[in-house]
């Protein structure tokens, strides 16, 4: 299985300040046919299902604000959340879906400073 | 609206079986398939598998194969999913996430999940 390894735990960000999470997987998640990387982004709120942010590494889901990207490529990740909002404060995941079985991050936690 | 309901909580004994429905509305159901994704009390998200709205093509995560069976109804646009032999490591909030129907995608519409709970 892929290992997806997120760094930090957890986070805390002043209000306006920029956050990034990193995830490194045990192997390549960019497929030699079309290029693409198989890494999602997701949020997770208290008590409401995840919610996807970013897909293929680097596309933002439709309504997602442009303060997320994502970046990276191979086995080496980041979500950068240019201005933290009040709003943003959740749990982050990354995803791989280049291999079964699809495998989850640990999760970041994301406060405010 | 898009969106995906789950049916509601449960409580099991060991060594019971448990169903989890899964019914979409607002797309069309056979251009999509269906993952399950369970998130324990540690909040660690584990993939289950995966089924096919449009044939019966499956991926099951190994760990659960041999006690798990995801099914599916297109004429009701529901997914099922049955996991045998509970313990109470399989407590946890199961949930649905529709993916694209070719499978190795990304999983871009979630339902609100259904708690599970194995207890004596």
């Amino acid at each position: 299985d892929i290992v997806m390894t997120q760094s930090p735990d957890s986070l805390a960000v002043s209000l306006g300040e920029r956050a990034s999470i990193n995830c490194k997987s045990s192997q390549t998640l960019l497929h030699s046919s079309n290029s693409q990387n198989y890494l999602g982004w997701y949020q997770q709120k208290p008590g409401q299902p995840p919610k996807l942010l970013i897909y293929w590494a680097s596309t933002r889901d439709s309504g997602v604000p442009a303060r997320f990207s994502g970046s990276g490529s191979g086995t080496d990740f980041t979500l950068t959340i240019s201005s933290l909002q009040a709003e943003d404060v959740a749990i982050y995941y990354c995803q791989q879906y280049y291999s079964s079985p699809y495998t989850f991050g640990q999760g970041t936690k994301l406060e405010i400073k | 609206q898009v969106q995906l309901v789950q049916s509601g909580a449960e409580v099991k004994k060991p060594g019971a079986s448990v169903t989890v429905s899964c019914k979409a509305s607002g797309y069309t159901f056979t251009n999509y398939g269906i993952s399950w994704v369970r998130q324990t009390p540690g909040q660690r998200l584990e993939w289950m598998g995966w089924i096919s709205g449009f044939n019966d093509n499956s991926d099951y995560a190994h760990k659960f194969r041999g006690r798990l069976t995801m099914t599916r109804e297109t004429s009701t646009s529901t997914a099922y999913m049955e996991l045998r032999s509970l313990t109470s490591d399989d407590t946890a909030v199961y949930y649905c996430a529709r993916e694209d129907r070719g499978h190795w995608s990304f999983l871009d519409l979630w339902g609100r999940g259904t708690l599970v709970t194995v207890s004596s």
